[in-house]
């Protein structure tokens, strides 16, 4: 199993760009869920996914945030346009059954992101 | 607030040594989880004790629940230098949002 696969794992933009951060879960999972984790704020929910259906995204900071899950192998998580306030580490999990089984979640090693 | 607040924010100790993190939430909760992160790299699921449970333990870890105090401990016996992490516990309520979320963490430093 190659667990939760990031992409990139590092990202360098300039303010105003437009940022796409992308998760592929561990196959099987039924629950994915996009964090962020700085040094000021430390690791905070943004949005999570059931069944590829959002169901909490009151984590979300600001309209600039948009996450999508197309299907159940793939996430993703958008900024635009992006500020240098939103440079932190984002981080994808997936989890089977969270919510009847409360099982773990599994982290990816997470996106740097640096706005510039 | 739903997420645990762990303590010390830092720990510093000799290889050998037991490190004890302690871990405060203010919910009812169905159970409560630990994580640990190493340097630039994500989370990892490290035990989970039941609310039903008392204590639990997993290798060098221990576990310890009083749901009456709502307070949690981790244990690390015979601590080495690989397990310098930052370690996180994470209370998931028995009803509601269901989603995990952290406090700051504990820094653990093995000092080899």
């Amino acid at each position: 199993d190659a667990g939760v696969i990031q992409s990139p794992r590092h990202e360098v933009t300039e303010m105003g760009q437009e940022v796409t951060l992308r998760c592929k879960p561990i196959s099987g999972h039924d629950y994915l869920f996009w964090y962020r984790q700085t040094m000021m704020r430390g690791l905070e929910l943004l949005i999570y996914f059931n069944n590829n259906v959002p169901i909490d995204d009151s984590g979300m900071p600001e309209d600039r945030f948009s996450a999508k899950m197309p299907n159940a192998s793939f996430s993703t998580l958008k900024i635009q346009p992006s500020e240098p306030r939103d440079s932190a580490v984002y981080f994808c999990a997936s989890s089977l059954a969270f919510g009847q089984r409360n099982s773990p979640l599994h982290f990816g090693n997470g996106t740097r992101l640096t706005v510039t | 607030s739903q997420q645990g607040e762990e303590d010390p924010q830092a720990l510093s100790i000799q290889e050998g040594e037991n490190a004890t993190m302690n871990c405060s939430y203010k919910t009812s909760i169905n159970n409560l989880q630990w994580y640990r992160q190493n340097s630039g790299r994500g989370l990892v699921h490290l035990i989970l004790i039941r609310s039903n449970e008392r204590e639990k333990h997993s290798g060098r870890l221990r576990v310890t629940l009083d749901t009456s105090k709502k307070s949690s401990s981790l244990l690390i016996t015979a601590s080495r230098a690989a397990d310098t992490a930052s370690y996180f516990c994470a209370p998931v309520l028995d009803t509601g949002r269901r989603a995990l979320t952290f406090g700051s963490g504990t820094r653990l430093q093995v000092q080899p």
